[in-house]
């Protein structure tokens, strides 16, 4: 089975804070994404890889950047935290090979609150 | 711009059928999956259409249509279990497996 593991599972950081959510995947995975999920508006991208050090924005990469050093680990940096930043993070992987309908694998999530 | 549109609350009781609704405004639209999340948990695949017609997986099943943009989740037999969050998510044919989801229908299935 996948198994994608995000670091924490609840995080509480101050205003101004520079945040590190980490997450690793077992499957060797080229593509590997982060989410923030919110009440009412689902999954929303923010940023995604499909290799080693490559990056692309996704929908919503505004006060975020990514690190992708190993294929493993897809790292999301809230460069200086803000209360709207409080939210669910969702870290994904899936596989590249084929179709691009592979599904995506999730980690169970880190709730992070930005005081 | 890409939308999804779900409704989101539905409501059920145990043994009975409920269908989840999509409809969707992308470009370059390649195909329709769904993914079920628990309170709490990680959101997990239920299924994929690519083309039109029922795709069927055990209890649930799920329909497309690319000329009405429409599609939707069918759930047979519903169980206390089912009671979760339903997300219909496109793929576009931007490429890298990349996924717009909708919002959500939360399905509470009551005995």
């Amino acid at each position: 089975d996948v198994k994608v593991t995000q670091s924490s599972r609840y995080l509480v950081k101050r205003t101004g804070e520079k945040v590190f959510l980490e997450c690793v995947q077992d499957m060797d995975h080229e593509n590997m994404f982060w989410y923030r999920q919110d009440p009412g508006l689902g999954l929303r991208l923010i940023y995604f890889s499909y290799d080693v050090k490559m990056k692309e924005k996704g929908d919503i990469p505004e006060g975020y950047s990514v690190s992708r050093e190993k294929k493993e680990r897809f790292s999301l940096i809230l460069e200086s935290a803000s209360t709207n930043q409080t939210s669910m993070y969702l870290c994904a992987s899936s596989p590249r090979g084929g179709a691009i309908n592979q599904p995506q694998h999730f980690g169970d999530g880190t709730r992070l609150s930005i005081l | 711009g890409q939308s999804l549109e779900q409704p989101s609350e539905v409501t059920a009781v145990e043994g009975a059928i409920v269908q989840i609704n999509c409809t969707y405004q992308t470009s370059g639209f390649y195909g329709l999956s769904w993914y079920q999340q628990h309170d709490g948990g990680a959101p997990t695949f239920l299924s994929y259409n690519g083309l039109d017609g029922l795709e069927e997986t055990g209890r649930f099943s799920s329909f497309l249509s690319r000329s009405d943009s429409y599609g939707y989740l069918l759930l047979q037999e519903l169980q206390m279990k089912d009671s979760a969050s339903y997300f219909c998510a496109v793929f576009f044919s931007g490429g890298y497996n990349k996924l717009i989801f909708g919002a959500g229908t939360r399905l509470a299935v009551h005995p």
